[in-house]
C-alpha cells in the first residue's frame, strides 16, 4: 500500500533556482494539500486542491505554485527559491471522512 | 477564523503514568477535531478524530481525547504512557471550507523509563 509518495526525499538547492516537489497518491482522494513544517510553527498550509482541475491558496502561498491536472498528482513548484523556503514539505490527501493521509516529506535546503 | 493552540511545547511524563497533551481551538460552526502523531523523520499519522457524538473519542495505540465544547478544548490523553509514545503530537481542526485543515504548533511528548 503506497498511499502518498513524495519525491525527492531531500534536496539542496541554490537560491534562484526553480524546483518542483512531486506528490502522487493512489487512494483516489479528491482533496490534496501541501504543507510546510518549520520548528515552532507547526504545519502551515501552502496550497490545496479540492478536486482535479481546481486549486486554492492556503496560509503561506507566496513563492509557490501548484497544479492538479489529474486526481493522482499534485506537484508543488518553487519558481525562484529563496533561503526562507528551507523547510520540510509534506503532501497530504483526505478522504470523505476527513482524515488526512501524509507522505513522508521532502526536506528542502535553499542556500 | 479557524485556529488551534497547543500551549505546551513539551510534556514530560514517566512511563506508566497518565499523560495529557492540551489543545484548544477556535472555529466557526461545528468543529471537526483531529490528533496526529509524528515520529522522527516521518510524516504525520492519524490518531483519532471528533466529528459528532460521544465527547470521549478513542483512537489508535490506546489514546483517547475528550471534546469539551464549553472550554473549546480537545485534550489528548492516555491512562498509562509508554516510552514508545515519545513523539511530536499535533492537534488539528477542519474549518468552514470543508477541506481546509489548521494545525497547532505541536507538542513534543517525552516519556522516560
Amino acid at each position: 500500500i503506497a498511499g502518498i509518495t513524495q519525491a525527492p526525499t531531500s534536496q539542496i538547492l541554490a537560491a534562484g533556482r526553480r524546483m518542483t516537489l512531486r506528490c502522487t497518491q493512489d487512494m483516489r482522494h479528491n482533496a490534496m494539500y501541501w504543507y510546510r513544517q518549520d520548528l515552532g510553527l507547526g504545519l502551515r498550509l501552502i496550497h490545496y486542491s479540492n478536486t482535479a482541475g481546481t486549486t486554492g491558496k492556503g496560509e503561506v502561498p507566496d513563492g509557490y505554485s501548484v497544479s492538479r491536472a489529474n486526481t493522482d498528482d499534485f506537484p508543488l513548484t518553487l519558481a525562484s527559491a529563496v533561503p526562507s523556503q528551507t523547510s520540510v514539505y509534506f503532501c497530504a490527501s483526505s478522504d470523505q471522512a476527513g482524515e488526512l493521509f501524509f507522505g513522508e516529506g521532502s526536506r528542502l535546503t535553499v542556500l | 477564523a479557524q485556529s488551534v493552540a497547543q500551549p505546551e511545547d513539551q510534556v514530560n511524563v514517566a512511563e506508566g503514568n497518565p499523560l495529557t497533551v492540551k489543545c484548544t481551538y477556535s472555529v466557526s460552526g461545528n468543529p471537526y477535531l483531529f490528533w496526529y502523531v509524528q515520529y522522527p523523520n516521518r510524516g504525520l499519522q492519524f490518531l483519532l478524530k471528533y466529528i459528532t457524538g460521544d465527547n470521549l473519542v478513542k483512537g489508535s495505540y490506546g489514546f483517547e481525547a475528550e471534546f469539551n465544547k464549553s472550554q473549546t478544548s480537545f485534550h489528548l490523553k492516555k491512562p498509562s504512557a509508554l516510552v514508545s509514545d515519545s513523539a511530536l503530537y499535533f492537534c488539528a481542526v477542519r474549518g468552514n471550507n470543508f477541506n481546509k485543515f489548521y494545525f497547532g504548533s505541536g507538542t513534543k511528548l517525552n516519556v522516560k523509563p
